[in-house]
């Protein structure tokens, strides 16, 4: 199966600062990476997503990279606010037959942007 | 706008209970996730189903088992509660096809004493 390791486990930043989250997978055969948002208090949600034949893709202040050939993908989050303070989960999708749909995730890094 | 509803926000069991978490999707999604959440653990995956009645396991099944016998709901059953089933327990579905989006419930706070 796949195994997805994310680091850091804690971030703390200034707000305006960029913050960088990575995560590395195991199986080559992977082939979606999204990243969720958790809250506090509040449901996960996924706010940018990846899949392997693109590089780099952007969503205003956020962006993820991803490199195959390494098996390890970041999200990246400029010009940081305070509302970004959160936990963010990266994970991966095996493409596997009946299990096509299901993600392995990281372990979460708590984001601290400090006013 | 997905809606994934559970039963209980908040519940409290006796160890040797059989408990039942209940979880709803209204946008006629084919695939629905249960999660285990513990700090410093991550999301969990206990069980998946692709199709009505269809179910696999996930990472951490043991002590664990699942019912889908309507497209729209997904039930997660502890046969026999135990204290280290304390945990916050969250359904997703998504919709299948190309698409991998995962949308989540909020959630359900269990505490096995």
């Amino acid at each position: 199966g796949e195994n997805v390791e994310q680091h850091p486990s804690t971030l703390s930043v200034q707000e305006g600062d960029s913050a960088v989250i990575k995560c590395t997978y195991s199986d080559s055969a992977s082939n979606y990476f999204p990243w969720y948002k958790q809250e506090l208090g509040k449901r996960p949600q996924l706010i940018i997503d990846i899949r392997s034949n693109v590089g780099e893709k952007k969503d205003q202040r956020i962006a993820v990279t991803l490199n195959k050939t390494a098996k390890h993908f970041s999200l990246h989050i400029t010009e940081t606010q305070p509302e970004d303070s959160a936990v963010y989960f990266c994970a991966a999708k095996l493409f596997s037959g009946g299990s096509n749909y299901k993600l392995t995730f990281g372990k979460g890094t708590l984001l601290t942007v400090n006013p | 706008d997905v809606k994934v509803t559970q039963s209980s926000r908040y519940l409290v069991k006796r160890t040797g209970e059989k408990v039942f978490l209940e979880c709803v999707q209204d946008m006629d999604h084919e695939n629905m996730f249960w999660y285990r959440q513990d700090p410093g653990l991550g999301l969990r995956l206990i069980y998946f189903s692709y199709d009505v009645k269809m179910k696999e396991k996930g990472d951490i099944p043991e002590g664990y088992s699942v019912s889908r016998e309507k497209k729209e709901r997904f039930s997660l059953i502890l046969e026999s509660a135990s204290t280290n089933q304390t945990s916050m327990y969250l359904c997703a579905s998504s919709p299948g096809d190309s698409s991998y989006e995962q949308y989540f419930g909020p959630g359900t706070r269990l505490t096995v004493t």
